[in-house]
């Protein structure tokens, strides 16, 4: 079974500073797949980045980066000048396969990330 | 980018009565789509699978008969909450997974509230 550890209930950060959220996972697939959504007080799940347990290179998306470490099972995400407007829940997801040709994502419990001015 | 719409964003309803939460793709189809839940401060938890022309899949613990789920087209996914109880009041987000291993699409999520 698939299962995704986030061992930072809350975080703070001080406005444009960097930030790394922690993620660790385990999973017996071969392949999978690792996500970081962000989750503002409105509900709606915003996709951050994405990275392929075979990709070579550590995904960037903006000031998103991904410091992906396979052996050690770890995906954090690290936030770059951190702004106000980035304080939101945060949720590291891993994809694994349903069958019938399609996939889900397990989450973990989340980070609330807190920027103060 | 993709989109994925629900509709209601909000309902209020009383103990007993059937809620009906509608999930769209609204310019790709979707064979399968994810209906999750989320209580207060917790993460998404995944309720069942829609396949549409199937089935739906539940996970461990959901009752199906209490959580209808119907895949009536390729774009369209609903979730039935039978007898609503105010233990039901969560909010409720379905998503779609798109072509690329990255894509998965969420709606804006219903927050729903039994009293």
């Amino acid at each position: 079974a698939q299962k995704i550890t986030q061992t930072q209930p809350g975080m703070f950060v001080q406005e444009k500073e960097a930030v790394t959220l922690d993620c660790t996972y385990d999973t017996s697939d071969p392949s999978y797949g690792l996500f970081w959504y962000k989750q503002p007080s409105s509900g709606e799940m915003i996709f951050l980045i994405y990275q392929g347990s075979y990709d070579q290179q550590n995904a960037t998306e903006g000031r998103y980066s991904l410091n992906f470490q396979k052996a050690r099972k770890s995906a954090n995400l690290v936030i770059s000048a951190s702004q106000l407007g980035d304080s939101a829940m945060y949720f590291c997801a891993m994809r694994s396969y349903s069958g019938a040709g399609s996939y889900q994502l397990t989450f973990g419990k989340g980070t609330k990330l807190s920027v103060i001015p | 980018g993709a989109v994925v719409s629900q509709h209601p964003s909000r309902v209020i309803c009383k103990s007993g009565t059937s809620v009906k939460i509608e999930c769209r793709s609204l310019d790709f189809q979707a064979t399968t789509m994810f209906w999750y839940r989320q209580f207060p401060k917790q993460s998404l938890m995944l309720m069942a699978t829609s396949n549409e022309g199937s089935k739906a899949t539940y996970e461990q613990g959901v009752e199906k008969d209490k959580f209808l789920i119907n895949h009536a087209s390729l774009t369209l996914s609903t979730l039935t909450v039978t007898s609503a109880h105010p233990e039901d009041s969560s909010f409720y987000i379905c998503s779609a997974p798109g072509g690329g291993v990255n894509e998965q699409f969420f709606g804006p999520g219903t927050r729903l509230t039994v009293l």
